[in-house]
């Protein structure tokens, strides 16, 4: 079942811009992760954050979660044109992985 | 990183008939597999979780005599569509990770996919 639901549906920036993209979910988790699919591909794992975590870093992503608001979001700084994807967050609970809707970046050079 | 492997990366079959899809793990031991539908723009939909050695759990609404699903190996899980029809056609995808059944705090691994069209 589809938890997640991501804002907005796409997203069109120019290189060396910061992209964000948020993602709502429903009931409890153990943890949210995000994940990058490009065109016709299967998915790449970008980040973990677990329930009890606020904030986290890797390279230019920046991963935030509020469980008190059901919400997190992922921010891409200084964004180049081999970020151009669909971007998928996915919420961790039941012993299974539930993806939201997705994020469609473009990156214009 | 862990590779999973999936083939073929496209079919295109007649209906009626049957298409199979092997997604195999090759550097790492995939105690769970789970296989997903993707349709054009949309997210996947989960239509099945595997455990080594042990019968798929379907998610509801997905059919367990038209998607066979075997996981007969710690390396190598296959989808079977059955007696395919031109409404099956989409994008299946399937991922694994290792570790114990039921333990989550983990990321999942994915193969790149198999478009699959009926006609």
């Amino acid at each position: 079942s589809q938890q997640g639901e991501e804002d907005p549906q796409a997203l069109s920036i120019q290189e060396g811009e910061n992209a964000t993209m948020n993602c709502s979910y429903k009931t409890s988790i153990n943890n949210l992760q995000w994940y990058r699919q490009n065109s016709g591909r299967g998915l790449v794992h970008l980040i973990l954050i677990r329930s009890n975590e606020r904030e986290k870093h890797s390279g230019r992503l920046r991963v935030t979660l509020d469980t008190s608001k059901k919400s997190s979001s992922l921010l891409i700084t200084a964004s180049r044109a081999a970020d151009t994807a669909s971007y998928f967050c996915a919420t961790a609970a039941d012993y299974k992985l539930s993806f939201g809707a997705g994020t469609t970046v473009t990156v214009r050079a | 990183g862990a590779v999973v492997s999936q083939h073929p990366s496209w079919v295109i079959c007649k209906s009626g008939t049957s298409v199979k899809i092997e997604c195999r793990s090759l550097d790492f031991q995939a105690t769970t597999m789970f296989w997903y539908r993707q349709f054009p723009k949309q997210s996947l939909m989960l239509m099945a979780t595997s455990n080594e050695g042990s019968k798929a759990t379907y998610e509801q609404g997905v059919e367990k005599d038209k998607f066979l699903i075997n996981h007969a190996s710690l390396t190598l899980s296959t989808l079977t569509v059955t007696s395919a029809h031109p409404e099956d056609s989409s994008f299946y995808i399937c991922s694994a990770r290792g570790g114990s059944p039921g333990l989550l705090n983990e990321k999942l691994f994915f193969g790149s996919g198999t478009q699959l069209s009926v006609l």
